[in-house]
């Protein structure tokens, strides 16, 4: 089973600052990686696939990054409704895995 | 509009039996993969297993292997996440996903409560 490690695990950021995610894969997924954003009490939303592809609707101001092991989700300039938990999910080969998840705060 | 539609909320007592489900609409049913996910109270993000609802193909993580089965019913397009004997640690939010690119359409969750 493929480990996957997000840090950091919380991220302090302002409004109109730029953040950056980061995801690891303790063994190659090519560009199989995926990031969701789950905000309190709603299902996860996909944000990104294929390591660096907006999903259908998703600002601009997130794109994402890196092939093989290692993997950014930046944000370019914060608003308040991006403060939330970010997700990576690996879909290489079952058994697909999330990471632990970053919580974007204030 | 792709749109998946899950069961409402439960609450059961441990070994009580329980099936949950996931209408999808909107899309050719048979065509795409269906995801579950956990995510127990304050916790992250765990996949139970995939389901292709065409031939029935299931794939269980290791760790939910033999806890829970997965099926569809094609003639209503609609996947069933299923448990025969309930923990009280199977207490959480139970999501089901299309698998297109990634998971790129959720359902609302189902909230399972166990407890004596």
């Amino acid at each position: 089973e493929i480990v996957m490690t997000q840090s950091p695990a919380t991220l302090s950021v302002s409004p109109g600052e730029r953040a950056t995610l980061s995801c690891r894969a303790s063994q190659s997924i090519t560009s199989s990686l995926a990031w969701y954003q789950q905000r309190p009490g709603q299902a996860p939303r996909l944000l990104i696939y294929g390591a660096s592809i907006r999903a259908t609707g998703i600002p601009a101001r997130f794109s994402g990054s890196g092939s093989g092991t290692e993997f950014t989700l930046t944000i370019s300039s914060l608003q308040s409704e991006d403060f939330a938990l970010y997700y990576c999910h690996h879909y290489n080969n079952w058994p697909y895995t999330f990471g632990q998840g970053t919580k974007l705060e204030i | 509009e792709v749109q998946l539609v899950q069961s409402g909320a439960e609450v059961k007592k441990p070994g009580e039996s329980l099936k949950i489900s996931c209408k999808c609409s909107g899309y050719s049913f048979t065509n795409y993969w269906i995801g579950w996910v956990r995510q127990v109270p304050g916790k992250g993000l765990e996949w139970l297993g995939i389901f292709y609802p065409s031939d029935s193909d299931a794939r269980y993580s290791p760790s939910f292997q033999g806890q829970v089965t997965m099926s569809a019913d094609r003639s209503i397009t609609t996947a069933y996440l299923q448990w025969s004997s309930l923990k009280a640690s199977d207490t959480a939010m139970y999501y089901c996903a299309r698998m297109g690119s990634a998971g790129d359409s959720w359902g609302q969750g189902t909230l399972v409560t166990v407890s004596s």
